[in-house]
């Protein structure tokens, strides 16, 4: 069965400083898709990132980036320059079904990052 | 703002009362997906529509939920004889490519 590990309930990071939220996962398949999402208290689902298996380059979308680490099966996102407004939680995710075709993420426990003035 | 509305956001009922949860997707993406987060928790899928059809409603959490998509647009959940166990957050998504994009969900309380 697939499964998402977040190992860190919560991390704290000085603001303007790099921080590394880690993300494994496990498949059987050879075609899979990982997610990571941020979650404010407000209560959003706010999408982030996402890396294809068989991407070769590890995906970045301005600040955030996915350290993607396939034999390891590790997806951990890196926020680069912390700031104030990225305290909430963060979720890592995959698809779920053979190759993804069902479509529904299965998620973990989520990551709670408070950015320190 | 992700483009997929959720209706109400906020939902206050007293335990046994039925309610329904509305969610308009981004009306050209044919996938809906409704999730539930409980509080320290990510979102558990609990079904999903291709357009009209349901095509998997096995995770739902018991035979007090159901959920419909008349005519491939908005969707409904519905929860009959609420519990306390049922408060939480209802999420809905719907899928382009390889992203999910989710509304901004319905928070539950049940007293």
């Amino acid at each position: 069965a697939q499964k998402i590990t977040q190992t860190q309930p919560g991390m704290f990071v000085q603001e303007k400083e790099a921080v590394t939220l880690d993300c494994t996962y496990d498949t059987s398949d050879q075609s899979y898709g990982l997610f990571w999402y941020k979650q404010p208290s407000s209560g959003e689902m706010i999408f982030l990132i996402y890396q294809g298996s068989y991407d070769e380059q590890n995906a970045t979308e301005g600040r955030y980036s996915l350290n993607f680490q396939k034999a390891r099966k590790s997806a951990n996102l890196v926020i680069s320059a912390s700031q104030l407004g990225d305290s909430a939680m963060y979720f890592c995710a995959m698809r779920e079904g053979l190759g993804g075709s069902q479509g529904n993420l299965i998620f973990g426990k989520g990551t709670k990052l408070s950015v320190k003035p | 703002d992700t483009g997929v509305s959720q209706d109400p956001r906020h939902k206050i009922t007293k335990r046994g009362q039925n309610v329904t949860f509305r969610c308009d997707p981004i009306s050209e993406h044919n996938r809906l997906y409704w999730y539930r987060q409980t509080l320290g928790q990510g979102p558990e899928f609990l079904t999903y529509f291709q357009n009209e059809a349901q095509l998997e409603k096995s995770r739902l959490l018991s035979d007090r939920f159901s959920a419909e998509r008349p005519k491939g647009s908005f969707s409904t959940l519905e929860i009959q004889r609420t519990e306390q166990g049922d408060s939480a957050m209802y999420l809905c998504a719907d899928l382009p490519l390889n992203e999910q994009f989710f509304g901004p969900g319905t928070r539950l309380t049940v007293l």
